[in-house]
């Protein structure tokens, strides 16, 4: 069964710094892998599509990548701004449903 | 262009009691799914629906059904609701064979 782990659960920054959210899944046999972003009692905003056969995908200020052999993908957010403060989820897909993280709770700081 | 929408937005039943849940697919999307999100946890597949018919299943109780009507829309019923049912149920629709699932804003049920 596809376990997918993202660390850290929470992070703290202040405003204007670069971070990496981390994500690591146990079966690489995966059809795509996407970025979520979550505020506090909403839905989920993609933010992020990669297909197996990419590295990365770009969006703004936002980079993700993927290494499917070696199980893992990062979230890059270059100059954190508050209105980024949110939870972030990954999830992997064999094809016809999602299986998500826990996801990390970002909080940016002014 | 509406996106998916769910109602109601919040529930709150007791336990032993049915539910049901509803979801409108956005406009061209011909499949839709269901997740369970528990408080501080990451979204767990439930079902998906395509041409009306349950296509892949996670592992949820047989007390969890659901139903996709002519015009895409599908509906999530729990019978005998437990404690444990207490989440936020996310559905979300794609057209079959792409890639990116657009998600509801979800409906928040509580069991007491």
């Amino acid at each position: 069964k596809q376990e997918v782990t993202q660390i850290p659960a929470a992070l703290s920054v202040p405003e204007g710094e670069n971070l990496v959210l981390n994500c690591s899944f146990t079966d690489s046999a995966i059809y795509n892998l996407q970025w979520f972003r979550q505020d506090p009692g909403k839905g989920l905003t993609s933010l992020l599509l990669i297909q197996s056969s990419q590295r990365e995908q770009t969006s703004g200020r936002l980079n993700a990548s993927l290494d499917k052999s070696s199980g893992r993908s990062t979230l890059y957010i270059a100059a954190s701004q508050p209105g980024d403060s949110a939870t972030y989820l990954c999830a992997v897909s064999p094809g016809n449903q999602f299986y998500f993280g826990t996801g990390t709770s970002l909080t940016v700081i002014p | 262009d509406a996106g998916v929408t769910q109602s109601p937005t919040h529930l709150i039943k007791t336990r032993g009691q049915q539910v049901t849940l509803r979801c409108s697919p956005k406009s061209g999307h011909d499949t839709v799914s269901w997740y369970q999100q528990a408080l501080g946890q990451g979204p767990q597949f439930i079902f998906q629906y395509y041409e009306e018919e349950e296509r892949q299943r996670g592992n949820f109780p047989d007390r969890f059904s659901g139903h996709q009507f002519p015009n895409y829309s599908s509906e999530l019923n729990v019978n005998a609701l437990l404690l444990g049912d207490s989440a936020l149920y996310l559905c979300a629709s794609n057209t079959l064979g792409t890639d990116t699932q657009y998600f509801g804003p979800g409906t928040r049920l509580t069991v007491l």
